[in-house]
């Protein structure tokens, strides 16, 4: 079934530690996204990709990185991690057409003590 | 600038209740209009979409939503709410470059 999926689910670490993000989709979708999300609050695009060796940075400004080495991979990378990264990290993919209908993974919930 | 608002964060209605979830727009071209629904702990699912044409869109689950140019509205209706019917519902527009800007939400409580 073609289906994208995040791990993990949900993440509880410390400050300074480096974390990924790992975001996966079986579509063949060219383009995928990372999206942040604050509790109660609307989707904030921090990253996105039109293909392999593809990144581009979104409308927030995001101190994370991403990377796209094969179409069914984007993984998120923190290398510092710190309470302000505490959020929910939500990663989508579509089709390279003109307005393509994006599909959502079921997020990670980050935590930074 | 694209902008959506999403004028009422918490919405409560009956289960049974007919439901209408307001959407009003910005954006200079046509756009193209999405509502998503997200369940706890969950990310989103598309409820329906508009790009052209027929201005009532109808979409998954017994929802629809109606496009209004003249008011820069896309409201989100349902004629009868289920207890399941109970999440997070966002109102999308986007425009030629592909990016998505999304409100800030809605949460359905569902009354018994």
């Amino acid at each position: 079934e073609a289906d994208i999926y995040q791990t993990p689910r949900y993440l509880v670490i410390g400050t300074g530690k480096k974390i990924t993000l790992e975001c996966s989709q079986t579509m063949g979708h060219d383009k995928m996204y990372w999206y942040q999300q604050d509790p109660g609050m609307e989707l904030h695009l921090i990253h996105y990709s039109y293909g392999v060796n593809s990144t581009e940075k979104g409308d927030l400004s995001s101190e994370s990185t991403v990377s796209r080495i094969r179409t069914e991979h984007f993984p998120l990378t923190l290398e510092s991690a710190r309470p302000s990264h505490t959020s929910q990290y939500l990663c989508a993919s579509s089709e390279l057409v003109e307005r393509g209908e994006q599909f959502f993974g079921p997020g990670t919930r980050l935590t930074v003590l | 600038a694209q902008s959506v608002t999403q004028p009422d964060i918490h919405i409560t209605v009956s289960e049974g209740a007919s439901l209408e979830l307001r959407c009003n727009y910005s954006y200079g071209a046509t756009p193209y209009l999405f509502w998503y629904v997200q369940s706890p702990g969950q990310g989103l699912q598309l409820l329906l979409k508009y790009f052209s044409g027929d201005t009532l869109v109808q979409g998954i689950k017994g929802f629809e939503a109606e496009f209004k140019r003249s008011q820069s509205s896309f409201n989100l209706r349902k004629p009868s709410v289920h207890w399941s019917d109970a999440a997070e519902y966002f109102c999308a527009v986007g425009g030629g470059d592909d990016k998505i800007i999304f409100g800030k939400g809605t949460r359905l409580h569902i009354l018994p």
